[in-house]
């Protein structure tokens, strides 16, 4: 099947850094890809839609300049927390349709987990 | 919209049956199942498109009703690997963007 590949797993850094995630479609292409965070015990939480080859679309809420989204081929996206701060850590996980397409399964990267000391 | 999971939490004994419910106030194009597994990434299930649909094998299914507006995952005999956090994920409601549910947590002891 349609595998996702989110690098890296585990992140640690210092409050004011940046840090980007790579969320790669290994055997489709994935003209859109979605970014979710999701805090412990909670579900996840769609934070934008990543579009190949243009702006992505941030949800309500979400800071389009402190999470910068860039899907500059159709197989990679990456999600980069500017100026990160403790408040940030999270669970970052990405996902993409299988074949671009919308409604069919959803193939989700590892997730990364990032924790901002 | 953010569909609504029922229940928050089942604790099992091994071999005993589970029922999950997701539903939407409006009619929905697709459910997608989700399990979760601490610490890591959901892991794809099955998806219904039609209202109606069953699908799965024995032991793991799940229905989709006709108004397409509710849908169950079963789990019956459960095993211990099937312990983890349960989520629907839906499109509908003019957008083909999935939103995920609360998560049911599942606990199955031997």
């Amino acid at each position: 099947g349609a595998v996702v590949s989110q690098h890296p797993s585990r992140v640690i850094c210092k409050s004011g850094t940046s840090v980007k995630i790579e969320c790669r479609s290994l055997d489709f292409q994935a003209t859109t890809m979605f970014w979710y965070r999701q805090f412990p015990k909670q579900s996840l939480m769609l934070m934008a839609t990543s579009n190949e080859g243009s702006k992505a679309t941030y949800e309500q809420g979400v800071e389009k300049d402190k999470f910068l989204i860039n899907h500059a081929s159709l197989t990679l996206s990456t999600l980069t927390v500017t100026s990160a701060h403790p408040e940030d850590s999270s669970f970052y996980i990405c996902s993409a349709n299988g074949q671009g397409n919308m409604n069919t399964e959803a193939f989700f990267g590892q997730g990364t987990r990032l924790t901002v000391v | 919209q953010q569909p609504v999971q029922s229940p928050q939490a089942v604790i099992l004994r091994e071999g005993e049956d589970a029922v999950i419910n997701c539903s939407s106030s409006k009619a929905l194009y697709s459910v997608h199942w989700y399990r979760q597994k601490h610490g890591e990434a959901p892991v794809f299930l099955m998806i219904l498109l039609k209202g109606g649909e069953q699908k799965g094998h024995e032991k793991i299914s799940a229905s989709f009703n006709e108004k397409k507006q509710q849908s169950s995952l079963y789990l019956t005999a459960s095993q211990l690997s099937y312990s983890g956090t349960y989520f629907c994920g839906t499109e509908g409601g003019g957008s083909y963007i999935p939103t995920f549910g609360r998560g049911t947590s599942l606990i199955v002891h031997p």
